[in-house]
């Protein structure tokens, strides 16, 4: 029973460049959360998903951030033109259903270094 | 040991006495409660979790009591060992359009042998 997949472990990116992190939930899963967690910080929700479907994406910046969840494959993050507060780590986590009452499982997370 | 206070960020024990985290959470409206420990480089990892129509809750060797007039939630880990030097995050679950998980701050736990 593989857990949440995330890939890469550790990316590094120069000032203006793009981050692309991807996220591949349980099996069985539906539902995809990403959360960014800086240095001694706790995790700071970001954007919540489902299939095809942005539900939540409240606590993602308006500007250069942007999520996905295609009916195939991973979901992915974006980041574009990274600058160096983006560096921190971006953990997915997934659940079968609503998280209103249920646990989330975590991955590994992904580290950004923004140079 | 115990915990003094709220919101400590490093709370120090010895190998094999028991430890108190506390953790004060936000909204009254929240149904559940999750505790998550998050050793270095690794991404959280689930503990226990209580519901709000539970006042505690015991797993292996740890606690979790919930005391929802002052909303405030507690970690108790039994006989700690070297194992449990972590970050220990308490959660909720807010509601609203997040429908996902609301962290605290996060304690970290050194256990001294």
């Amino acid at each position: 029973n593989a857990g949440v997949m995330q890939n890469p472990r550790h990316l590094v990116r120069r000032r203006g460049q793009e981050a692309r992190l991807r996220c591949s939930p349980m099996k069985g899963h539906s539902h995809v959360y990403w959360y960014r967690q800086l240095p001694e910080e706790g995790l700071k929700f970001m954007v919540y998903l489902q299939k095809e479907n942005i539900i939540d994406e409240s606590g993602m910046p308006k500007e250069r951030f942007s999520a996905e969840f295609p009916k195939e494959g991973p979901s992915i993050l974006r980041i574009q033109q990274v600058v160096r507060g983006d560096s921190a780590a971006y953990f997915c986590a997934s659940s079968p259903g609503t998280g209103r009452t249920g646990e989330l499982f975590f991955g590994e997370g992904s580290r950004l270094t923004v140079l | 040991g115990e915990s003094v206070g709220l919101h400590l960020p490093t709370l120090s024990v010895q190998e094999g006495d028991n430890s108190i985290i506390n953790c004060a959470y936000s909204n009254s409206a929240s149904d559940y409660f999750i505790w998550y420990k998050q050793e270095s480089g690794k991404g959280p990892q689930f503990i226990i979790d209580i519901r709000s129509n539970m006042d505690k809750r015991q797993g292996q060797r740890v606690t979790v009591l919930l005391n929802k007039t002052v909303k405030h939630l507690s970690l108790q880990i039994a006989a700690t060992q070297p194992g449990d030097s972590a970050v220990y995050f308490c959660a909720e679950n807010t509601g609203g359009g997040a429908d996902g998980l609301t962290f605290g701050k996060g304690t970290h736990l050194i256990i001294q042998p």
